[in-house]
């Protein structure tokens, strides 16, 4: 079974840049699957960041792309998320996930348990 | 774009009863690629429904869902205590959208 595991600073200052790592563990990146960011802020819903395939393909959100970039690891088994000029808007906490695709389906399948990231001077 | 509308807002119902839930679409998706998750505080959401039916892994059968086009529906048969959270609806489109969510309360 995929197991996901967020890390990364829980505090960043505005207008700098956030960075969270995902680790994947019971799965090989490299073996393909698409794996994703997804964000909840307090007490609201869910909103995608964005994907990436093990081939490094990437596909953001619109309302965040300028300001996203999710890249790949292979050698270390792990996903990454940038966020860069980050406000109080974008406090939440962020899951990453895996996602199933095939040619009838595709979902977000595997979850991380959730990373509060809060942006605060 | 995309809107996709969850309702009722909160559902408040007791242990036992029948839960139905709504999801909209403002305009038509495909089926495939429509999933209902559930989420308890301070969880992450849970796969319950992939391809607007079928059930994912390990998920009771009172869990289902329907719905073609604009109209999807979660159905849960008897509400058991652990199942009162939130539930929302996801299309997995070019931009993977999620609706507000329904909250499942206890009566």
């Amino acid at each position: 079974q995929v197991q996901l595991q967020e890390s990364g600073p829980g505090l960043v200052k505005p207008s700098e840049t956030l960075s969270l790592t995902c680790a994947v563990s019971g799965y090989s990146i490299s073996s393909g699957y698409y794996w994703g960011w997804i964000r909840q802020p307090p007490g609201k819903g869910l909103e995608w960041i964005g994907s990436i395939y093990h081939s490094g393909s990437t596909y953001y959100n619109p309302s965040l792309k300028s300001r996203v970039t999710i890249s790949v690891d292979t050698s270390k088994n792990q996903f990454s998320l940038k966020l860069s000029s980050v406000t109080a808007a974008d406090t939440a906490v962020y899951y990453c996930a895996s996602i199933y695709s095939s040619s009838w389906y595709r979902y977000f399948d595997y979850w991380g348990q959730g990373t509060l990231v809060t942006v605060s001077s | 774009e995309i809107v996709l509308t969850q309702s009722p807002g909160t559902l408040s119902l007791s242990p036992g009863e029948r839960a139905t839930l709504s999801c909209r679409a403002s305009q038509s998706v495909s089926s495939s690629y429509l999933a209902w998750y559930q989420q308890k505080p301070g969880q992450a959401p849970r796969l319950l429904i992939y391809g607007a039916s079928s059930r994912a892994t390990g998920i009771p059968d009172r869990f289902s869902g329907s719905g073609s086009g604009t109209d999807f529906t979660l159905t849960i048969s008897r509400l058991e205590p652990e199942d009162f959270a939130v539930y929302y609806c996801q299309q997995y489109g070019s931009s993977p959208l999620f609706g507000g969510g329904t909250k499942v309360e206890i009566k």
